[in-house]
């Protein structure tokens, strides 16, 4: 059973405007998650992390949001730009333990 | 400063044979993964190194697959023998091997090797 569930494999949206990616998890014991960016034929790229005692950690265009009582996680960017296009995976960790990766999210920023 | 770094990029082997996978982590790192990651599927992970102690070997199919990290540094990742459903993109990553609430033990990581096998 995936612990941790990004049930959209892709996205399209157009640049300027907002990309919302969305995850799910079900592990209550998890305390940190990432997210991650990939291109193809490159090793993932980690992108920004929240822990479980915050509700929202902001870098630049991108923000994560948690919300611990629906186990759910979002990672907006604003404003979207062509070169955002990716997989983005959505990871969970506890203190110590290993990452727990979604299966990824395929986004495309149209021009 | 350089990253983490895999060898071969790509590799074709038939069936039932051996293939080995190398990586060089970024220097410093104490902790080493290695991942297998399937097509439409996120990084899976097989094992896990604190310097040169396999501490998590979990997911690792122990029975065709082995793993070693001589002196804590550089890694390698065998399978013998290998079958069709091995084929993917095994990945290697590095962190520095600290963690806690508010610290997150970011994992660095190396382009993969795609296996294809045949």
């Amino acid at each position: 059973d995936q612990q941790v569930k990004q049930n959209s494999p892709s996205l399209s949206v157009q640049e300027g405007r907002i990309s919302i990616l969305n995850c799910d998890y079900t592990n209550s014991m998890f305390d940190y998650f990432l997210w991650y960016k990939k291109y193809p034929a490159e090793g993932p790229t980690f992108l920004i992390s929240i822990s479980s005692i915050k509700d929202k950690n902001e870098d630049g265009r991108f923000t994560v949001f948690l919300n611990k009582s629906a186990k759910h996680l979002s990672l907006h960017i604003v404003p979207s730009q062509p070169g955002d296009s990716a997989v983005y995976f959505c990871a969970a960790g506890g203190v110590g333990g290993n990452l727990i990766f979604g299966k990824g999210t395929k986004l495309s920023v149209k021009p | 400063e350089a990253g983490v770094v895999q060898s071969p990029r790509y590799k074709i082997i038939e069936k039932k044979q051996p293939v080995a996978f190398w990586c060089n982590p970024i220097s410093g790192h104490n902790t080493l993964y290695w991942y297998l990651q399937n097509l439409g599927q996120g990084p899976e992970l097989l094992i896990r190194y604190e310097n040169e102690e396999a501490v998590d070997d979990s997911q690792l199919p122990k029975d065709r697959f082995s793993a070693e990290r001589l002196k804590g540094v550089d890694s390698t990742l065998k399978i013998q023998p290998a079958e069709l459903g091995d084929s993917a993109v095994y990945l290697c990553a590095s962190s520095l091997g600290v963690s806690g609430v508010e610290v997150t033990d970011e994992q660095f990581f190396g382009p993969g090797t795609r296996l294809t096998v045949l």
